[in-house]
């Protein structure tokens, strides 16, 4: 079955450690999302990338890095620089980003926690 | 910036009954909208797609709308159930990126 998987489901890191969270798509989706969700509020996008190679920042880029080097994976490192990184994690992918009308699927999230 | 609003934040109704949930975005420069499920600690799952061009879409007893020249989309679910209850998204597609709301909790007491 086609879908997202991200690992692990849930994470615990020591404050000052760079983690590093595991978003894996065999959709053929040329675009990929990393939402925060944090309680009470709305998702808000950290990264996107619309195409192997090439990604942007969102609204809430900074203390985050991301690569895109295949079509199936977008993996998202959390680093010491972000200053409150304890929050719910989620991945998505859609066929094409841009001016389209695809609609956006995602993976059941990480959770990660920062002590 | 495209803004989306969701209103009520909560709402606990009995089993049975038909409710409606709204959604608000301040730019109607939008591509599509997408209304999506969320349970406890998951993901989400997404339950109906609205294209710009279209006014409405119904997947069971689900029934969305959207009216882009006053911002506004609401999610219609008819003859509610015990199953239902979940935090429901709504998310709009103005480009690059999808905006969302904060979600509407939803309690469907037996």
């Amino acid at each position: 079955d086609g879908g997202i998987t991200q690992s692990p489901k849930y994470l615990f890191r020591k404050e000052g450690q760079n983690v590093t969270l595991s978003c894996e798509q065999n959709l053929n989706h040329d675009a990929m999302y990393w939402y925060r969700q944090d309680p009470g509020q709305g998702l808000r996008l950290i990264y996107y990338s619309q195409i192997v190679n090439d990604f942007q920042k969102g609204d809430i880029a900074e203390g985050y890095s991301v690569s895109r080097e295949k079509k199936e994976s977008f993996p998202l490192t959390v680093t010491s620089a972000q200053k409150n990184p304890t929050a719910f994690y989620l991945c998505a992918s859609r066929i094409s980003g841009g001016r389209s009308g695809s609609p956006l699927h995602f993976g059941n999230g990480t959770r990660l926690t920062v002590t | 910036k495209q803004e989306v609003t969701q209103i009520p934040a909560a709402l606990s109704v009995p089993e049975g009954e038909n409710l409606v949930l709204n959604c608000s975005f301040t730019d109607s420069a939008i591509y599509n909208l997408q209304w999506f499920r969320q349970d406890p600690g998951k993901g989400l799952t997404s339950l109906l797609l609205i294209q710009s061009s279209q006014r409405e879409q119904t997947s069971g007893r689900l029934n969305a709308s959207l009216d882009k020249s006053s911002g506004r989309s609401t999610l219609y679910i008819a003859a509610s159930q015990p199953g239902d209850s979940a935090t429901y998204l709504c998310a709009v597609s103005g480009g690059n990126d999808m905006r969302f709301g904060a979600g509407t909790r939803l309690t469907v007491k037996p």
